[in-house]
């Protein structure tokens, strides 16, 4: 099946200050979705972005589909945005059913 | 619009026991998903449906884990004779077959079994 690396695992960063997460994947993909995980465990939707770039706000993210990685870009981090944060691939050749990367953890210090 | 629910949010039960989770997806989602997640980890798939045909299961999913969608509406995941491995969170997703497949999840029920 289809492999999907995220990195760094952890990161801890000062309020205030930018970060980039980066999701590799094994196989072309049909989607690709970016998740934050709060503190009760809902995962919530950032992106749907199989390719291209998009932008909500302080996050945006990129996919580089001939590369094989996206990229997810926070800026002007706040304690908000603490938890963990996913990438998760869909290969339809696999099955339509995401597969998840282990996720980085963050933390923003105040 | 409301977003995917799930019931009950926690569920504490004795080794043994069987207990039934409940999904209500999005209401024009035609497919539903079930995933699992463990301390530490990313949530992995168990089974989905489009509409009310169940079309893969995971290996993970073993005899004792029976999943049904019996109108094409709600979900429930079984579980019997639950054993202290079973102890997860279980995530229900919705997507739009027609609409990029996008998957929205819900709450999740977490699950602790003694």
């Amino acid at each position: 099946g289809i492999q999907v690396e995220q990195s760094p695992p952890d990161l801890i960063l000062q309020e205030g200050a930018n970060s980039t997460l980066r999701c590799n994947f094994s196989d072309s993909v049909n989607n690709l979705q970016w998740f934050h995980q709060n503190p009760w465990g809902q995962l919530i939707n950032l992106f749907y972005i199989p390719s291209g770039t998009k932008q909500n706000g302080r996050l945006s993210a990129t996919t580089v589909a001939t590369e094989r990685y996206s990229l997810l870009y926070i800026s002007s981090s706040q304690t908000t945005d603490s938890g963990v944060y996913f990438c998760a691939v869909e290969r339809s050749w696999y099955g339509n059913k995401l597969v998840f990367g282990a996720g980085t953890i963050l933390r923003v210090k105040s | 619009d409301t977003g995917v629910s799930q019931d009950p949010r926690h569920k504490i039960t004795k080794r043994g026991q069987n207990v039934t989770f409940r999904c209500d997806p999005i209401s024009e989602h035609n497919r539903l998903y079930w995933y699992r997640q463990t301390l530490g980890q990313g949530p992995e798939f168990l089974t989905y449906f489009q509409n009310e045909a169940q079309l893969e299961k995971s290996r993970l999913l073993s005899d004792r884990f029976s999943a049904e969608r019996p109108k094409g509406s709600f979900s429930t995941l079984e579980i019997q004779r639950t054993e202290q491995g079973d102890s997860a969170m279980y995530l229900c997703a919705s997507s739009l077959e027609q609409a990029q497949n996008e998957q929205y999840f819900g709450p999740g029920t977490r699950l602790t079994v003694t």
